[in-house]
C-alpha cells in the first residue's frame, strides 16, 4: 500500500504558484519523499526529491516539515503544460528491489487559463 | 540523459495470442527494471521487479507464467504477456534504475486485445 495521502485534485490558475500537499507521517528514517508527475498517457516524469531539508531544481521546489511526516510540492508559475496527476511517493533511495516506486493515486492538478 | 524507451507504443491482438513489449535505457545501464500496469483512471500498479542475469520477483497477484519478464542485459528487459485476453489490455510501463539510483520511466505501451 502507498504510504502517503494526497488531495484527488486542485486547481490552479496559470501563473500563479501551485502548491501540492503530501501526508506520509509513517515515512522511516532512511526514506526519501519523491514526487513524479504523469500527463494523460504518457510515462510518469521525475520532478524532485528529498531526505529532510527542502530542496529545489529548474521544475520545483519541494518543502519537507521539520517532523517529515509531510511535505509540500511547489510549482511557481504554472503553466496550461503543468495539468497532470502529481504523485508523492516516499521509498528508500537506491535502484535495487529495495527502492521500487509504489504509487498511490496522486493530485490531479488542473491548470486554468 | 537517463532515456528510457518502449517498443511497440501501441499494439492490437487477437484473444489467445501472446505479445512482447520492449523495455531499453538508451544512455544508461540499467540494474534493475520494473513494469507496471495502469487501467484507465486508475494509478500504476507495480508488476514486477527484474534484475539484470536474475529471475524477475513478482507482486502479489500478479502471475508470472503470464506475464513473462526477461531482463537479459543492462540495456533491454521484455515483458511477454502470454495467451492474452480483452482483460489483459492496459497501458504497460516500465522504468529502469542505473547506478545513479535514479528511476526514469519509457512512454509506454498500450495494449488492445480483442
Amino acid at each position: 500500500d502507498a504510504k502517503t495521502t494526497q488531495p484527488p485534485s486542485m486547481d490552479c490558475a496559470e501563473g500563479r504558484a501551485a502548491n501540492l500537499p503530501c501526508n506520509h507521517s509513517t515515512i522511516s528514517g532512511n526514506e526519501y519523499v519523491y514526487w513524479y508527475r504523469q500527463i494523460h498517457s504518457q510515462g510518469p516524469q521525475y520532478i524532485i526529491h528529498g531526505l529532510k531539508n527542502n530542496e529545489t531544481n529548474e521544475m520545483a521546489s519541494l518543502i519537507i516539515t521539520e517532523d517529515r511526516k509531510s511535505s509540500t510540492l511547489i510549482l511557481p508559475h504554472a503553466t496550461l503544460r503543468d495539468t497532470a496527476v502529481y504523485y508523492c511517493i516516499v521509498r528508500v533511495a537506491g535502484g535495487n528491489q529495495g527502492g521500487k516506486l509504489i504509487f498511490g493515486q496522486g493530485t490531479e492538478l488542473s491548470v486554468k487559463p | 540523459g537517463a532515456v528510457v524507451s518502449q517498443h511497440p507504443s501501441r499494439v492490437i491482438c487477437k484473444s489467445g495470442t501472446s505479445v512482447k513489449i520492449e523495455c531499453r535505457s538508451l544512455d544508461f545501464q540499467a540494474t534493475t527494471m520494473f513494469w507496471y500496469r495502469q487501467f484507465p483512471k486508475q494509478s500504476l500498479m507495480l508488476m514486477a521487479t527484474s534484475n539484470e542475469g536474475s529471475k524477475a520477483t513478482y507482486e502479489q497477484g500478479v502471475e508470472k507464467d503470464k506475464f513473462l519478464i526477461n531482463h537479459a542485459s543492462l540495456t533491454l528487459s521484455t515483458l511477454t504477456v502470454t495467451s492474452a485476453h480483452p482483460e489483459d489490455s492496459s497501458f504497460y510501463i516500465c522504468s529502469a534504475s542505473g547506478t545513479s539510483g535514479g528511476q526514469f520511466f519509457g512512454p509506454g505501451t498500450r495494449l488492445t486485445v480483442l
